[in-house]
């Protein structure tokens, strides 16, 4: 186990909703980044968070969002769903934000969109 | 050109076999580099980083070949539970994406 704990597991949502998903990162952790994985891609880099500021932002619309909290647990925010959006959204965490520093991931939330 | 490729396979091996996967980056400043190990339905873990001079980790080789800007991964003595996807990583250090994934390379290790 990681320690990193997403929620919720599963999720089901209708196209023009929007969602809110979170994450609590790892003791002693004050980055988190978030990444799209689509059924047979590899994860895609959305964003991350340092110190309660965005450090950093992949391809993905304004639509996508985030928040870090002063305990470094942290949100994303997606709205008006569409169906390219179901996919496996994946929170980790890290000890800073060097690249070469390890990913400790949650396991997840599986976003379906109808 | 994608930024990190991998053949997606499957890769069907017996237990006890030698694989090998493939990975090419098209970012000559690429850094530094994973393999990360993701079984179905759940988190990627990293497996190894890759260093120049390339590395072992028991059953496990790792090698970059910065000339031609590919990354291997032996696997020995394959075990069923070697059984899961497998996702080259490259940390560009620019722009602003810290670390790119590849779709990953599917194994299955058959008793």
């Amino acid at each position: 186990e990681t320690g990193v704990t997403q929620s919720p597991t599963h999720l089901i949502k209708t196209r023009g909703q929007q969602v809110t998903l979170r994450c609590s990162s790892q003791s002693g952790h004050n980055t988190v980044s978030w990444y799209q994985q689509a059924l047979g891609q590899g994860p895609q880099f959305i964003f991350q968070y340092y110190r309660e500021e965005e450090n950093g932002r992949g391809n993905f619309p304004p639509r996508f969002s985030g928040l870090q909290f002063p305990n470094y647990s942290s949100e994303l925010n997606v709205n008006a769903l569409e169906l390219d959006d179901s996919a496996l959204y994946l929170c980790a965490s890290s000890r800073s934000t060097d690249p070469n520093e390890k990913l400790f991931f949650g396991s997840g939330t599986q976003l379906s969109v109808l | 050109r994608k930024e990190v490729e991998q053949d997606p396979g499957p890769f069907n091996v017996p237990e006890g076999a030698t694989v090998a996967f493939n990975c090419t980056y098209s970012n000559s400043a690429s850094q530094s580099f994973f393999w990360y190990r993701q079984d179905c339905r759940k988190e990627p873990k990293l497996l190894m980083s890759v260093y120049s001079s390339g590395n072992e980790d028991g059953r496990f080789t790792a090698q970059l070949n910065r000339a031609s800007q590919y990354i291997s991964l032996l696997i020995r003595d394959s075990k069923l539970s070697d059984s899961a996807t497998y996702l080259c990583v490259v940390n560009n250090r620019s722009g602003n994406t810290p670390l790119v994934f590849g779709k990953g390379t599917r194994l299955s290790v058959i008793a």
